[in-house]
């Protein structure tokens, strides 16, 4: 099992600049995912990135994972106001989530 | 079906009622989790299974809780003698496998209410 912490708790930024948040995991890990989850609604995968990766790029998703500090970054570019919603990470079989970062673009 | 889809969306009932919940996977997805979550929080496990069976159950909070997944499809969550901190949203989700890469896909939810 896997405990997803995300870190900040909440973000704000202008709509346009780029978002940056942060995950940790207590024990090794095969793979690590981001969820992303808008208000009121279910997850919705973003990104998968394995073990033997360092980065990984999706869209304007860009995902990096360091497995000697048990933590991934997740940076948002460009970002939009569609992009506000509360985003989570967690790995392999049972996939424990944190609370989330909380982002919110302002206009 | 194209998406996973759990029913009641909604549900109200009263302290010490019975309530059932069901979630209807993706097609051919083996394993199927429950995750449940308050305001504000992340989705908290549950249960997850893998066919038929509970592969880890570990989050079921207390025996009021119950889930099953009879013919390795639907599953039916079960809470027996609600109570108000039992109100959350109910998320169920499915996927493929559950070694390697293992992608959840998730439902809408069923909102609980206990009054």
């Amino acid at each position: 099992s896997q405990q997803g912490e995300e870190d900040p708790q909440a973000l704000s930024i202008q709509e346009g600049e780029n978002a940056t948040m942060n995950c940790s995991y207590k024990t090794s890990i095969n793979n690590l995912q981001w969820y992303r989850q808008n208000s009121g609604r279910g997850l919705v995968h973003l990104i998968l990135i394995r073990s033997n990766e360092r980065e990984k790029h999706s869209g304007r998703l860009r995902v990096t994972l360091d497995t000697s500090k048990k933590s991934s970054s997740l940076l948002i570019t460009a970002s939009r106001a569609a992009d506000t919603a509360s985003y989570f990470c967690g790995g392999d079989d049972k996939i424990i989530f944190g609370k989330g970062t909380r982002l919110h673009i302002l206009p | 079906g194209a998406g996973v889809s759990q029913t009641p969306s909604n549900k109200v009932t009263e302290k010490g009622k019975y309530v059932e919940l069901r979630c209807d996977p993706i097609s051919g997805h083996t394993a199927l989790y429950w995750y449940r979550q308050s305001l504000g929080q992340g989705p908290e496990f549950l249960i997850y299974f893998q066919g038929t069976g509970a592969a880890d159950d570990s989050g079921l909070p207390n025996d009021r809780f119950f889930a099953v997944r009879p013919e390795g499809s639907v599953s039916t969550l079960k809470i027996q003698r609600t109570e108000r901190g039992d109100s959350a949203v109910y998320l169920c989700a499915s996927s493929q496998t559950t070694g390697g890469a293992n992608v959840l896909t998730f439902g809408a939810g069923s909102r609980l209410t206990v009054l």
